[in-house]
This record gives C-alpha cells, sequence and structure tokens, in this order.
C-alpha cells in the first residue's frame, strides 16, 4: 500500500484564482481530513470527511470547501485565492471517525503569487 | 480553548544524552494524546499515542492530567532521531477526529 497519496505536489497560482488538490486514502479507510501548514507552525485542521459527509470543520473561511468522493478519495477547493493561503496543504486518513490514528499524506505545497 | 504547547523551537543535545520534548495541553475533556514525527523529506508520521502505552524507537510519553502534560522522552539519543517532533491532541467533539498540533520542536541530536 502507497499510504495516502496526493496530488499536486506543488502549486504556483496567483491572488484570486481557484485551486483544487487530491487525495486518496489508505486503501479500507473511509475518513479523510485537511490540514494547513504554514511555515514554522503546526498543521492547522481545515476539514474532516467521513461516508461523504462533513463532520468537522475548522476555522477557515467559506472560500475553502471539500468533498469526499464514493471510493473515499478528496478534494479541497480554496477559492479568491490570497497570499495567506500559501502553505503546505495536508491530507490524513483514519480508518473510521473519531479518535483514531491519522495517517498523512506527503502533502501539496501551493505558492500564491 | 483548545491548545497544544511545546514551549522549545530547538532541541540540541550530543548523541547517547536524554532527551525530553516537552509538551503541555488545555482541554476540558478527556484528551486523547499523540506524537507526530516528521524526519528529513518525508512525511508526518505517527510515533505514539498514549492510549497504547508502548515504546516506539526507545521513546515513551505518559500522560499526566494534573500537569497536563505529555511529554516525550528516551534516555539515549541517537543522530537517526533528529527530527520535527509535534505533540497533537484529539478533542473528538461528537464524532470528530480534529487534531489540534503544538508548533513543534526541532531535535538535533549531534554525534
Amino acid at each position: 500500500d502507497a499510504g495516502v497519496t496526493q496530488s499536486p505536489t506543488h502549486l504556483i497560482k496567483t491572488r484570486g484564482q481557484q485551486v483544487t488538490l487530491r487525495c486518496s486514502p489508505i486503501s479500507g479507510h473511509k475518513s479523510v481530513s485537511w490540514y494547513q501548514q504554514v511555515l514554522g507552525q503546526g498543521p492547522q485542521f481545515i476539514f474532516q470527511y467521513y461516508e461523504k459527509e462533513e463532520r468537522g470543520r475548522g476555522n477557515f473561511p467559506d472560500r475553502f470547501s471539500a468533498r469526499q468522493f464514493p471510493n473515499y478519495s478528496s478534494e479541497l477547493n480554496v477559492n479568491a485565492l490570497l497570499l495567506g493561503d500559501s502553505a503546505l496543504y495536508l491530507c490524513a486518513s483514519s480508518f473510521r471517525q473519531g479518535r483514531s490514528e491519522q495517517y498523512f499524506g506527503p502533502g501539496t505545497r501551493l505558492t500564491v503569487t | 480553548a483548545q491548545r497544544v504547547t511545546q514551549p522549545e523551537k530547538l532541541l540540541s543535545v550530543f548523541k547517547g544524552a536524554p532527551v525530553e520534548l516537552k509538551c503541555n495541553y488545555s482541554y476540558s475533556g478527556s484528551p486523547e494524546l499523540f506524537w507526530y514525527v516528521q524526519y528529513s523529506r518525508q512525511r508526518l508520521q505517527l510515533l505514539l499515542r498514549h492510549i497504547s502505552r508502548e515504546s516506539i524507537k526507545g521513546f515513551t510519553a505518559d500522560l499526566n492530567k494534573g500537569e497536563t502534560s505529555f511529554h516525550l522522552k528516551k534516555p539515549f539519543a541517537q543522530e537517526e532521531d533528529s527530527a520535527m517532533y509535534y505533540c497533537a491532541l484529539s478533542t473528538g467533539s461528537g464524532n470528530t477526529g480534529k487534531l489540534i498540533f503544538g508548533q513543534g520542536t526541532t531535535l538535533q541530536v549531534k554525534p
């Protein structure tokens, strides 16, 4: 098993554009969470999805949205990009919702210019 | 407020010395705590969780609810332990497995 995979690896966008990041969980895992990691800080929770439903949302503006597909993969969308959205976006999967171990992907590095 | 504090950004020790990475948390409910590690150019990976009470790569961590701490310890540091370490709190409000991370501590083990 390759573990959690994310695409693309790197992305450069300009202010005002929209971006879609993708995540495939570990086989058999039904929950996906998204985190934003700004340089020098720990990851910050954005969303958690389980069985295609949003189960939790962090303190992020409505420009951030996500969804989970029937195969449990997930997309994170960010609209109207700001310079401050530049960060490493991490996806984590877990077998079930709630307090279970989360396994992280390598991340997508987003740079907004 | 739910918060995780790692007071040291950098901890530098010599090989063979004991290591203690500090983690304090703030949470009114029953906490579940984890330590994650990120080696150079690798993804964030789970090192240990408090409920399993295991020792991974020689590291242990004990949850002290009185002091709201979950410090990571190793009696003899190895050079391969050099990495970024994050303490994380799972608040699990309802069925949400939200992790709250500290800012991380870089452990540097010198030869």
